[in-house]
């Protein structure tokens, strides 16, 4: 079936450092890629996507990058600071006369200061 | 612009009862998702609506249901409640399926 695979499922760095997180998908069909950053006590929060029709995005400090081929995408957090410190989850959907969103099981970063 | 808003924000129910939340769109958002949380099983996607349509659903029991109404907005029906039914119950809107917008969830016991 339908799996998102996301690791490391923790990792810890040194504020202004980077922070890479990385995400398998096993539905070639898939053709969208959120992000999602969720603080404690509130809902996911989109901080980046991608299509399929791209490699790579880049919005200031985040960027991701897809592999298509061999059905990875990654998430690239440069010059970490400490309210970048939360759990982020990666997703794979397809547009399929409707959209069905697999979530990765999530990455908690903490960043100190 | 106002986000997504969801009511209640917390539920206490007993196991056997069964229990209707509710979710309200960003205005505009024709799309709207549910999704269970919990720290065992993650995100799990429950059912997308579009234009009072279900699209898609996931591989939840008979007894989680869902509908939407003209104005886009969605309830979620869970009956005959048990206590794995625990958890955090999101739901997002967008115009099209893509770039969901979360609201801060309900959270339910079943006790």
């Amino acid at each position: 079936g339908e799996n998102v695979e996301q690791h490391p499922s923790t990792l810890s760095v040194q504020e202004g450092d980077s922070a890479v997180i990385k995400c398998t998908y096993s539905d070639s069909a898939s053709n969208y890629f959120p992000w999602y950053k969720q603080e404690l006590g509130k809902g996911p929060q989109l901080i980046i996507d991608i299509r399929s029709n791209v490699g790579e995005k880049k919005d200031q400090r985040i960027a991701v990058t897809l592999n298509k081929t061999a059905k990875h995408f990654s998430l690239h957090i440069t010059e970490t600071q400490p309210e970048d410190s939360a759990v982020y989850f990666c997703a794979a959907s397809k547009d399929s006369g409707g959209f069905k969103t697999i979530f990765g099981a999530g990455t908690r970063l903490f960043v100190k200061a | 612009k106002a986000g997504v808003t969801q009511t209640p924000r917390y539920l206490i129910k007993t196991r056997g009862q069964q229990v209707t939340l509710s979710c309200s769109p960003i205005s505009g958002h024709r799309s709207v998702s549910w999704y269970q949380q919990t720290p065992g099983q993650g995100l799990q996607f429950l059912f997308e609506y579009f234009s009072e349509t279900q699209r898609n659903k996931g591989n939840f029991p008979g007894r989680f249901s869902g509908r939407q109404f003209s104005n886009s907005r969605s309830e979620m029906n869970v009956s005959t409640l048990e206590l794995g039914d625990s958890a955090l119950y999101l739901c997002a809107s967008s115009v099209d399926g893509y770039g969901y917008t979360f609201g801060s969830g309900t959270r339910l016991t079943v006790v």
